[in-house]
């Protein structure tokens, strides 16, 4: 299966600061078919991102996805303290579809 | 606003089915969507289970497809997931979720259950 390998594993940044988040492939996503969530503590994941570029409805305009390829990143252009949480990637190119270990943002 | 809610029992014993029921408001499961089962075990990632059609038509995690089983209920707009021979392993929060493209039977996930926490210990 597609492995997908997210870093860093915690981000520690303040509040108006930019994240910047990878989410790299063990290979080629296909059609760049891949997607980002946002989850908090005992919450369900929140779709942010899908087809890599592409905001969910409701979604701020500070969040960004780009990439292709093996490599792609979430952009929060400035962080809001409703945006620490935990972010994961996922791929829905190649089945069955895979997440990754998600990367936590937390406050500095 | 699609709304799921998952239901059944918080503890399994190992060996035995873990059951769960996932009931959708304000919107037909009878829509050409397919709807998900997607766990997390404490403290890890998420993994997809399996994904059904209104139809019937099922497609399973290959990693689980000896023990899974879905099955949909259109008249009461609730589909179910079934899990065999339990051990510690399986305990995570269970969720169900609804599939974000029209038709496809994996993509991204727009919709989500709270979630429902199942604990394998005897």
């Amino acid at each position: 299966e597609l492995v997908l390998t997210q870093s860093p594993v915690i981000l520690s940044l303040s509040p108006g600061e930019r994240a910047t988040l990878s989410c790299r492939a063990s290979q080629s996503v296909r059609s760049s078919f891949l997607a980002w969530y946002q989850q908090k503590p005992g919450q369900a994941p929140r779709l942010l991102i899908f087809n890599a570029s592409s905001r969910a409805p409701g979604i701020p305009d500070r969040f960004s996805g780009s990439g292709s390829g093996t490599d792609f990143t979430l952009t929060i252009s400035r962080l809001e303290p409703e945006d620490f949480g935990v972010y994961s990637c996922q791929q829905y190119g190649t089945s069955p579809v895979t997440f990754g270990q998600g990367t936590k943002v937390e406050i500095k | 606003q699609v709304q799921l809610q998952e239901s059944g029992p918080g503890l399994v014993k190992p060996s035995e089915t873990l059951s769960l029921t996932c009931t959708v408001s304000n919107y037909s499961i009878r829509t050409n969507y397919y709807w998900a089962w997607i766990r997390q075990p404490p403290g890890k990632g998420l993994e997809w289970l399996g994904s059904i059609y209104r139809s019937g038509t099922t497609y399973y995690n290959p990693s689980l497809e000896s023990r899974v089983t879905m099955s949909i209920d259109t008249s009461n707009n609730q589909f179910s997931l079934k899990l065999s021979s339990v051990t510690a392993a399986d305990t995570a929060v269970y969720y169900c979720a609804r599939i974000g493209r029209v038709d496809w039977n994996q993509a991204y996930f727009n919709y989500w259950g709270q979630g429902t926490l199942v604990t394998v210990s005897s």
